[in-house]
């Protein structure tokens, strides 16, 4: 599969925990957005990366949440202190850097804060 | 602030009709428009991007872009049960110094057999 990879696909959390997910762009490309989804929502943009440079975040990320991409390939999104709000269905997309706004999604990583 | 707005229906339309899906946002610096497609808790499915006024057609899908009257729409013709899902909008500044996806909340298409 060559597709954008997410892990793990579910996470069940008990409120004040940290929790950590994981992105794998599709090979080659070198741009990686992070997104969150709630019911009835359409994605809402958190942030993006063009190679390992954390390029934008919205004002949607606040302090509790931070985002990695180390070596340009895979990235990580980090949030500490979890809150019930913060269940949602976290997406990973990436793109190429000639057709940067052309993304592709991943499966989604669901997390609930209980 | 961007918006994207689209009716959330649900939109029913008989197997073999025509399903027409309509989008405005509210950004004009906005110059790539898509079309994603999403099944019930899976993630969005690129279908369709359109970038200058006009149609494009892939297949049974035909996207419209009018950037006078911010008008984006999607034509699904002969409507399949399988189209069955939410479609949602989405709107780039592009090369603004943005690329990220501002969506709509998506119309929910149910294509009845």
């Amino acid at each position: 599969d060559t597709g954008v990879s997410q892990d793990p696909r579910h996470k069940i959390t008990k409120r004040g925990q940290n929790v950590t997910f994981r992105c794998d762009p599709i090979s080659e490309h070198n741009r990686l957005y992070w997104y969150r989804q709630t019911l009835g929502q359409g994605p809402e943009f958190l942030t993006y990366f063009q190679n390992e440079a954390q390029l934008e975040k919205s004002r949607l990320l606040s302090d509790r949440f931070s985002a990695e991409r180390p070596k340009g390939s895979f990235s990580t999104l980090e949030i500490q202190r979890t809150e019930q709000g913060d269940s949602a269905m976290y997406l990973c997309a990436s793109s190429l850097s000639d057709s940067p706004d052309t993304q592709y999604f991943g499966p989604g990583t669901r997390l609930t804060v209980l | 602030q961007k918006e994207v707005e689209q009716n959330s229906g649900p939109l029913s339309v008989p197997e073999g009709a025509i399903a027409s899906l309509n989008c405005t946002y509210s950004d004009r610096g906005s110059q790539s428009f898509f079309w994603y497609r999403q099944y019930s808790g899976k993630s969005p499915e690129l279908i369709m991007s359109i970038y200058s006024n006009g149609d494009k057609e892939d297949g049974r899908f035909t996207a419209q872009l009018n950037k006078a009257s911010q008008y984006v729409s999607l034509l699904i013709r002969d409507s399949q049960p399988s189209d069955s899902a939410t479609y949602l909008c989405a709107v780039s500044l592009s090369g603004a110094g943005s690329y990220q996806l501002t969506f709509g909340k998506g119309t929910k298409l149910s294509v009845i057999p």
